[in-house]
């Protein structure tokens, strides 16, 4: 089993429509949490991170359920910038560990 | 956050060659790191470059292979030894400048294709 899993997608999505990606991790002693976005040939760059209380920038939303090992990342109001791969990634001691990631297309 | 530069940005070579790839940061930083994505996959962590000392590898990663220096805070070099197609992939720097617990910024990448 993989330290972190995420929904394979791909997700295809017109603009305007939310989608929610979801992520799961089995080290319960993971410390940070994060959501990093993937642009074709670029390198991750920090989306978000996330807490436990929730977190919210703009049109993104981030939570985190320590007891399920579970992180969560809701996009609202799809744009087609938005296009691209998710990437959930958990850190432990400072080193991350990544899922997968999964791929978005938003479409006209 | 502070900034990352990563070199050569993409090199094509020939398999049994070596490369060595550098990462420069604009500040000092606690930890940095060695990651390699191959296509179409996310990232893998390589190992961690340690100041002044041997870097601590992944399972599955040696230092033979992929021998790694950090003489100072802002500074690091990864090398790729003796070549073969399947070493082709993304190798990316990255490193943490404000903690353990706080989010990792990475260098552009450097694409290498071994033929």
């Amino acid at each position: 089993r993989k330290e972190v899993e995420q929904d394979p997608g791909p997700f295809n999505v017109p603009e305007g429509a939310t989608v929610a990606f979801n992520c799961t991790y089995s080290n319960s002693a993971s410390q940070s949490f994060f959501w990093y976005r993937q642009d074709c040939r670029k390198e991750p760059k920090l989306l978000m991170s996330v807490y436990s209380s929730g977190n919210e920038d703009g049109r993104f939303t981030a939570q985190l359920n320590r007891a399920s090992q579970y992180i969560s990342l809701l996009i609202r109001d799809s744009k087609l910038s938005d296009s691209a791969t998710y990437l959930c990634v958990v850190n432990q001691a400072g080193k991350s560990t990544f899922g997968d990631g999964t791929t978005l297309t938003v479409k006209p | 956050s502070a900034v990352i530069s990563q070199k050569p940005s993409r090199d094509i070579c020939q398999r049994g060659t070596s490369l060595t790839i550098q990462c420069q940061v604009d500040s000092q930083v606690t930890m940095m790191f060695w990651y390699r994505q191959q296509p179409g996959q996310s990232l893998t962590l390589i190992a961690t470059a340690n100041q002044g000392s041997e870097a601590t590898y992944e399972s599955g990663f040696v230092i033979d292979k992929f021998p790694i220096s950090r003489p100072n805070l802002t500074f690091s070099t990864l090398t790729v030894s003796n070549m073969s197609p399947e070493d082709s992939s993304i190798y990316l720097c990255s490193a943490l400048d404000r903690g353990l617990n706080t989010e990792a910024f990475f260098g552009q990448g450097t694409r290498l294709t071994v033929v």
